[in-house]
């Protein structure tokens, strides 16, 4: 079945800096989503790209979407010690479901 | 802002016991969705549901699981009888149009089976 994988698995930064994420999938996509989860909590939705976007900006993130390497990317700016997290992309094929990559651990340190 | 709603947040259960998983999904919506997040792994997909029935589910949705949506604002996810590798945070799901927009989900119900 598809699945995200995303790389790196961890990342640790300072606060200020820009953390980036990656994201590659298998199959061709209608959408793919960035969710974001605090240890232990549930998933929160940041932000949709569609197939045919290459492009999107929300605040201080940024996702781009390079459907013909099948990668996508989240970059963060400006990180803050709150963004601490686990990110995972999500993938919408044709069929009506999420399918979750493996996520990136990101800690920001003060 | 509307929000999914699950309960209880955390079940402790003998093995081989039903377990009852539930959750209030947001109100205008008709997708409705169960994930399994196992301790320090991946988010995995369950089972869709729509118009009262099963849309799509996963090779881990096997005869021990089934849903329901006995009235017109629950959703609930049945274990008949747990095994200890059900152990895990399960997440409840909707969404407004199905994949097509974002899901929201709710908090979890962290399970853990002795």
């Amino acid at each position: 079945s598809q699945q995200g994988e995303e790389d790196p698995q961890a990342l640790s930064i300072q606060e200020g800096e820009n953390a980036t994420m990656n994201c590659s999938y298998k199959t061709s996509i209608n959408n793919l989503q960035w969710y974001r989860q605090n240890s232990g909590r549930g998933l929160v939705h940041l932000i949709l790209i569609r197939s045919n976007e290459r492009e999107k900006h929300s605040g201080r993130l940024r996702v781009t979407l390079d459907t013909s390497k099948k990668s996508s990317s989240l970059l963060i700016t400006a990180s803050r010690a709150a963004d601490t997290a686990s990110y995972f992309c999500a993938t919408v094929d044709n069929t009506d479901k999420l399918i979750f990559g493996t996520g990136t651990r990101l800690q920001v340190f003060p | 802002e509307p929000e999914v709603t699950q309960t209880p947040s955390h079940q402790v259960t003998q093995m081989g016991q039903e377990v009852i998983l539930r959750c209030v999904p947001i109100s205008n919506h008709l997708y409705f969705y169960w994930y399994r997040q196992i301790l320090g792994q991946k988010v995995e997909f369950l089972v869709s549901f729509y118009n009262n029935e099963i849309s799509e589910k996963s090779e881990i949705f096997d005869d021990q699981f089934s849903v329901e949506r006995p009235d017109g604002s629950n959703f609930t996810l049945k274990i008949r009888s747990t095994k200890l590798e059900d152990s895990a945070m399960y997440f409840c799901a909707s969404s407004e149009t199905g994949g097509f927009t974002e899901a929201f989900f709710g908090q979890g119900t962290r399970l853990t089976v002795v």
